[in-house]
C-alpha cells in the first residue's frame, strides 16, 4: 500500500458519458498529479494541484477537468467520453510542489482502469 | 526541463547485475535524478534518487559522474520479479513532462 488511494479501481462506461475519478494523497503530501497511461504509451502528465491550487497543466483535454479539495483529495472529471479515453489513470502525490524546492519523489496510487465501450 | 534518453529494452538473467544508463545532457544545476520502476497495470514506484556521485539503498545503486550528464542505475543480482519498466527522470520536483517509454528490463531464468 503506497498510501495514495484511488477509487474506483475499474470503471466501464459508454461513449458520451461522464465519470469522476477520485484520489486521496499520502498523508502530509500537498501536491497531487494526474497521469494517463494508454496501451503502448508512456505516462502522460495531465495536471498538478498543490494545496488546492492548480500548479501545472500538461496534455489535458478540454473535456477533462480536475480539482483539489480543502482536505487535499482530488477528483478528475472526464466528460463526453470517447473510445480513445480508455486507459489507466494514475494519481500521484508528493510533499512539495516543485519549482526549485528540491525533489521528494512521487508516490503513485494503483490506478483506475477506465474502459469506454 | 532536461530531456532524457535511455535504452528501450534490456535482457538479463537471474543473479546478474543490470546497469541502465540514462543520458541527460542539459541537466540543470537544481535538477535531481530519479528512477522509477513500473510493473504492468501498477503505478510507478520510486526506486532511488541522487544529485551527484553515488547513492545506494536496499534496492539499487545510482552512479552519477561529475559532469552529471548521465547516470547509471545498477540493480544487483536481479531476479524474475525485477522484470519491469524503469524510468529515468530529471528535474527539480516538477515532473510536468511525461515519463517517456522507459527501459523494459526482462529477466530470464
Amino acid at each position: 500500500d503506497s498510501g495514495v488511494t484511488q477509487t474506483p479501481k475499474h470503471l466501464i462506461t459508454a461513449t458520451g458519458q461522464r465519470v469522476t475519478l477520485r484520489c486521496s494523497p499520502r498523508s502530509g503530501d500537498l501536491s497531487v498529479y494526474w497521469y494517463q497511461q494508454s496501451l503502448d504509451q508512456g505516462l502522460q502528465f495531465l495536471i498538478q494541484y498543490y494545496n488546492g491550487e492548480e500548479r501545472a497543466k500538461g496534455n489535458i483535454l478540454e473535456r477533462f477537468s480536475a480539482q483539489q479539495f480543502p482536505d487535499l483529495h482530488s477528483e478528475l472529471n472526464l466528460s463526453s467520453l470517447e473510445l480513445g479515453d480508455s486507459a489507466l489513470y494514475f494519481c500521484a502525490s508528493s510533499l512539495g510542489g516543485g519549482s526549485g524546492q528540491g525533489n521528494y519523489g512521487y508516490t503513485f496510487g494503483s490506478g483506475t482502469r477506465l474502459t469506454v465501450v | 526541463l532536461a530531456k532524457t534518453t535511455q535504452p528501450i529494452s534490456m535482457d538479463s538473467y537471474e543473479g546478474q547485475e543490470v546497469n541502465i544508463t540514462c543520458s541527460h545532457n542539459n541537466i540543470a544545476t537544481n535538477d535531481y535524478i530519479t528512477w522509477y520502476q513500473q510493473f504492468p497495470s501498477q503505478g510507478p514506484r520510486f526506486i532511488i534518487q541522487g544529485y551527484k556521485t553515488k547513492v545506494t539503498n536496499e534496492v539499487a545503486s545510482l552512479f552519477i559522474p561529475a559532469d552529471r550528464k548521465s547516470s547509471t542505475l545498477s540493480l544487483p543480482r536481479v531476479s524474475l520479479s525485477d522484470t519491469a519498466v524503469y524510468y529515468c527522470l530529471v528535474g527539480d520536483g516538477d515532473y510536468k513532462l511525461s515519463f517517456g517509454a522507459g527501459t523494459t528490463v526482462t529477466v530470464r531464468a
